[in-house]
């Protein structure tokens, strides 16, 4: 399957400050990301669908002024948290699907490994 | 809004014992509906997609089928590396996935 990768695996930081989180795509082109938080023991949430040279699309809740998603490239996606508090602590998640394979393979979204974000 | 439930939450099994695990699902228009194994502190790791009530994957110990409201994963056989999270998710407009809550398994040796 598709691979995709996230930078950083974890990361810890003062509440206040702001965290960018990489999500990238090794070996496809990726039009479309995903981001999404799990808290402990929590199913994942979608927070927003992330579009290659367009503004991201933000689920009801989420506050696109906190959590600044930029796609600038086919294989790049950043979610950026801004002015971070402990309750912003979670694991975030990236998934991707690979829009050139055929059939209903398209439809299938690969995970990256996950951003544990702990703010202090 | 489409909706998922998964049961049990947790389930205990001995290495060699079979079992199912469930998802309930309520969505408008099916775009899928895909399983996926989630180890503690990684991102889940894709193992089916299901289309069609009365669709069936096998891979290796773990089989997938569907209906028109629930899918079920089989597990035959576990071994201890089996245990992890299961989770169901269903395919809606946009690609977009809604996930269920999960069911956490072990698999005791």
């Amino acid at each position: 399957g598709a691979v995709v990768s996230q930078h950083p695996s974890w990361v810890i930081c003062k509440s206040g400050t702001s965290v960018k989180i990489e999500c990238r795509s090794l070996d496809f082109q990726a039009t479309t990301m995903f981001w999404y938080r799990q808290f402990p023991k929590q199913s994942l949430m979608l927070m927003a669908t992330s579009n290659e040279g367009s503004k991201a699309t933000y689920e009801q809740g989420v506050e696109k002024d906190k959590f600044l998603i930029n796609h600038a490239s086919l294989t790049l996606s950043t979610l950026t948290v801004t002015s971070a508090h402990p309750e912003d602590s979670s694991f975030y998640i990236c998934s991707a699907r690979d829009p050139g394979a055929s059939g209903t393979a398209g439809d299938e979204q690969f995970f990256g490994p996950g951003t544990r974000l702990t703010v202090l | 809004e489409d909706q998922v439930t998964q049961s049990p939450e947790a389930l205990r099994l001995q290495e060699g014992e079979s079992s199912s695990l469930n998802c309930s699902y309520t969505v408008s228009g099916l775009r899928g509906l895909f399983w996926y194994r989630q180890d503690p502190g990684k991102g889940p790791e894709f193992l089916f997609t299901l289309y069609s009530a009365g669709e069936e994957k096998e891979k290796e110990r773990l089989k997938a089928t569907l209906t028109k409201k629930e899918s079920f994963l089989h597990i035959t056989a576990p071994k201890p590396e089996d245990s992890a999270t299961y989770l169901c998710a269903v395919g809606g407009s946009n690609y977009k996935l809604t996930f269920g809550k999960g069911t956490l398994l072990t698999v005791n040796p």
